[in-house]
């Protein structure tokens, strides 16, 4: 079974400074999909970024970025120009390419992250 | 989100009760899975769907139950509420198995078993 890990429970930044949230997985598939979920004060799941694992470009959302390093399970998002809004719980997660079954998202544990005005 | 609700958005039951929660969806996915949020645990799977009567087990699935009688509406049931069952459960939503598209979540409900 697929394992996703978050090795930070919580992180803090400054407002307008950069931070990275990290997560690893594992998993014996060559194909797959990686996302971060966005988890505000008011419970709603936001998909955040999205990755494809055959696709070597990390994906890009405005000030949100992601290191994608395959052979080293390792997909990390980086905030930048970090605002109030973004404070959050950030979920990383993984879905397998195709089938699986009773697969569905895995997901890891969280990272709460707390803007510093 | 739109077209996806859950319904209570909020509930505290005795346990030992029976308790039903509901998600309802107006997009017409395919696919209709329930979660279960805990601190420290993220977001868990109980039980997925693949289409109308098609439901599967997820990873925490004792405990609970599902049906699916029609496209827009996925039920779980907690057969006797248990205090471990007290959690905010998700439902979501998705058109494909695979691809990027992610999964639309419900606002979730809070259920507390006392």
């Amino acid at each position: 079974a697929q394992t996703v890990t978050q090795s930070q429970p919580e992180m803090s930044v400054q407002e307008a400074e950069t931070v990275t949230l990290s997560c690893t997985y594992d998993t014996s598939e060559s194909d797959y999909y990686l996302f971060w979920y966005k988890q505000p004060p008011s419970r709603q799941m936001i998909l955040v970024i999205r990755q494809e694992a055959y696709k070597q470009q990390n994906a890009t959302e405005n000030r949100f970025s992601v290191n994608f390093q395959k052979a080293a399970k390792s997909f990390s998002l980086k905030i930048s120009d970090s605002q109030l809004g973004d404070a959050a719980m950030y979920f990383c997660a993984y879905r397998m390419y195709s089938g699986g079954g009773a697969d569905g998202l895995t997901f890891g544990k969280g990272t709460h992250l707390i803007i510093q005005p | 989100d739109a077209g996806i609700t859950q319904s209570p958005r909020h509930k505290v039951t005795e346990t030992g009760t029976p308790v039903t929660l509901r998600c309802h969806q107006t997009e017409n996915h395919r696919y209709m899975y329930w979660y279960r949020q805990d601190p420290g645990h993220g977001l868990r799977l109980i039980h997925y769907s693949y289409g109308v009567k098609d439901t599967d087990k997820g990873e925490v699935s004792d405990g609970y139950s599902v049906s699916r009688s029609k496209t827009e509406d996925f039920l779980l049931t907690l057969e006797s509420a248990t205090s471990s069952q007290t959690s905010v459960y998700f439902c979501a939503i998705s058109a494909r198995q695979e691809g990027t598209d992610g999964y639309t979540f419900g606002s979730g409900t809070r259920l507390t078993v006392v």
